[in-house]
């Protein structure tokens, strides 16, 4: 069964370093997205890409992070200048445009952790 | 505004007890979808069950069933003959019929279940 595959599982950085988390969508799916979810937290939407382009994002999403799809495969986040609050786990999903089977998959996220 | 909010933040039961998972959404949307995400300890997010706005039949799959009412906006999950493997957190999730469709989650349930 194809799933959503991320790297790496866990990233720990120095504040203010540059840190990019990596995605490979499932492969037929056209939107694709960033989570994340800080420790004991509920999961809060970061930005949704769609065509690339970014379709919609949160005030979390603010400029120092980004969004790229490279090639055909891969979907990155990048954060230019972490902070400690960034701390967090990430989680990518991906999810077709075909009413009904719509469902948005997750991939096994990446624990990010800023020192 | 788009809101879930699970008022249970930690449930204990005893192995083979039945136990209900509360949801209440807030919307004003008249088509939207409302989704289960089980989180277990190693941190994924596994998709339950996906559910649109106008279809309020209820659903069982084996021990999982699912009550929703548009009328009370709830969409409550309940897990019969609980087993320790349900042991996780529990998200109730809302999406918008819209092209970027972010998730929004509730703040999760905390499902301990004891041998």
């Amino acid at each position: 069964e194809p799933e959503v595959t991320q790297t790496p599982s866990h990233q720990v950085t120095q504040m203010g370093q540059e840190v990019i988390l990596r995605c490979v969508p499932i492969s037929n799916h056209l939107y694709f997205y960033w989570y994340r979810q800080i420790l004991g937290q509920k999961v809060e939407f970061l930005v949704s890409f769609y065509n690339n382009e970014i379709s919609e994002k949160s005030e979390i999403f603010d400029d120092q992070f980004s969004v790229e799809r490279p090639d055909g495969s891969n979907f990155t986040l990048k954060i230019r200048s972490t902070k400690l609050e960034d701390s967090a786990m990430y989680f990518c999903a991906s999810r077709s445009d075909r009413e009904g089977t719509d469902t948005q998959y997750f991939g096994p996220g990446t624990r990010l952790t800023v020192l | 505004a788009q809101k879930v909010t699970q008022a249970q933040t930690e449930i204990s039961v005893v192995e083979k007890e039945d136990v209900t998972l509360d949801c209440v959404y807030e919307t004003r949307d008249t088509t939207y979808y409302l989704f289960w995400y089980k989180q277990p300890p190693s941190g994924e997010l596994v998709f339950l069950i996906r559910r649109n706005s106008f279809d309020e039949q209820n659903e069982i799959s084996g021990r999982y069933s699912w009550n929703f009412q548009k009328s009370t906006s709830s969409f409550n999950f309940t897990i019969t003959a609980s087993q320790v493997v349900d042991s996780a957190v529990y998200f109730c999730a809302l999406r918008r019929y819209n092209q970027g469709g972010k998730l929004i989650f509730g703040q999760g349930t905390e499902l301990s279940v004891k041998p």
